[in-house]
């Protein structure tokens, strides 16, 4: 089965700083995804990536943005946390679009 | 606009029930439906993928349903058990990069004993 690791489950931090949030699948996946999931909201997409040093934004990237310097993994950077940011973050990862995606077990990131 | 909406928001049953969930859908081009179960705390886990060809697909007591034409579907869970209890997510994926899912807010399901 394909494993999606997520370096923290629970993050505090303060307000400014920078923040990483670290994704790591083991399966050769080409495209991974960062969503945030927000009470009513469901999950939004932040970032998305199709390969080794390429990005795109999805639909809300203000105030974030990512690194995926290797294939299995795709960081999550907070340049300035704010408290608008505090949410649960997961990351996905999928073969092709057609195929499921493999989500991470999330990060709660509590921005104070 | 591309949207996937969910009813009921929240369920109550108990152990042993079956119950159904929701999706409608308005995403156009349709590629494909898929059903997650979220834990509490937890990343989403698929259930079931379906094309446009296909109307029905199980996954143990999972039992998901595809009606292309009214662009509905169903998920009816059978002999619900305590570990049922669950956030379930309906996702449809457009011909459309990056940003080709759209996912659903959710039915919380709790199943007590």
């Amino acid at each position: 089965d394909v494993k999606v690791t997520q370096s923290s489950r629970y993050l505090v931090k303060r307000t400014g700083e920078k923040v990483f949030l670290e994704c790591v699948q083991d399966m050769d996946h080409e495209n991974m995804f960062w969503y945030r999931q927000d009470p009513g909201l469901g999950l939004r997409l932040i970032y998305f990536s199709y390969d080794v040093k390429m990005k795109e934004k999805g639909d809300i990237p203000e105030g974030y943005s990512v690194s995926r310097e290797k294939k299995e993994r795709f960081s999550l950077i907070l340049e300035s946390a704010s408290t608008n940011q505090t949410s649960m973050y997961l990351c996905a990862s999928s073969l092709d679009s057609n195929y499921g995606y493999t989500f991470g077990s999330g990060t709660r990131l509590t921005v104070v | 606009k591309n949207q996937v909406e969910q009813s009921p928001q929240s369920l109550i049953i108990l152990e042993g029930k079956n119950c159904t969930l929701q999706c409608n859908y308005t995403v156009s081009p349709f590629s494909n439906l898929r059903w997650y179960k979220q834990d509490t705390g937890r990343g989403p886990v698929s259930l079931t993928i379906m094309t446009f060809s296909e109307n029905t697909k199980s996954n143990g007591r999972y039992t998901a349903t595809l009606d292309a034409d009214t662009k509905q579907s169903s998920l009816h869970i059978t002999a619900s058990q305590l570990s049922d209890s669950a956030s379930y997510i309906c996702v449809v994926r457009t011909y459309q990069a990056g940003t080709a899912l759209i996912f659903g807010k959710g039915t919380t399901l709790s199943v007590s004993s």
